[in-house]
């Protein structure tokens, strides 16, 4: 059971937009910035959020983060067939004293 | 170009000792903490803990604490990961990755901008 929940699975069709849901609490999302890490099968994660809503460089502006109290939400708009892979939400968590991941979200582009 | 390239798949028996590598390129290795995640079969991400590889500056997820040791030397641009005693349970992905940013007293970012391939260990009697 992770500390951080998001759904196990999502899907959209090509073109349209998909939001990914991370709930903690206030030990970690509610104090902490939020990250998110792409990993495409059978590959290492891939940096793609940061502090909350920042894209590292080479990101494209279809992903997109947002936070609101204990929440965080990743968006894609313009799905790709490339772009199903896992996505994980992940923070800093001060009760715990250690770096907590959601349990992973699984995107299919149908 | 940041690189991280981690050491070749090992197959161990339980009981047996090993040590892992990440080699990183293209920027001042000493500068950046040094972070390792590990992945079991069909699972998600955990993060085991983070070393500095200038000061040697370690911190130890609670679940890893005692479990493994990270260990580093910025004169080869290396950090590393090792068991002195693996169980069946060891068998996983692990990845090592830098950190965007730096760890303080009471925190780190979770901002690991660059990863290496991964580490496959498998322990098997």
């Amino acid at each position: 059971q992770s500390v951080l929940t998001q759904p196990p699975s999502v899907s959209a069709a090509p073109g349209q937009k998909v939001t990914i849901s991370c709930s903690g609490s206030n030990s970690n999302i509610g104090n902490h910035y939020v990250s998110w890490y792409q990993q495409l099968p059978g590959t290492a994660p891939k940096f793609l959020i940061y502090e909350n809503n920042k894209r590292p460089s080479g990101i494209p502006d279809r992903f997109s983060g947002s936070k609101s109290g204990t929440s965080a939400t990743l968006g894609i708009t313009g799905l790709q067939t490339g772009d199903e892979a896992d996505y994980y939400c992940g923070t800093w968590d001060s009760s715990l004293s250690v770096v907590v991941f959601g349990g992973g979200t699984k995107l299919t582009v149908l | 170009e940041v690189q991280l390239v981690q050491s070749g798949a090992e197959v161990k028996k339980p009981g047996e000792s090993l040590k892992i590598s990440c080699y990183g390129s293209g920027y001042s290795f000493g500068t950046y903490w040094i972070g390792w995640v590990r992945q079991m079969p069909g699972k998600g991400l955990e993060w085991m803990g983070i070393i500095h590889p200038g000061d040697s500056d370690t911190r130890y997820s609670p679940s890893f604490q005692g479990q493994v040791i990270f260990s580093a030397d910025k004169s080869i641009t290396t950090a590393y990961l090792q068991w002195s005693s693996l169980k069946a349970s060891d068998t996983a992905m692990y990845y090592c990755a830098r950190l965007l940013g730096y760890c303080t007293s009471t925190s780190c970012p979770l901002d690991f901008d660059s990863w290496g391939q991964g580490t496959l260990v498998t322990v098997s009697s």
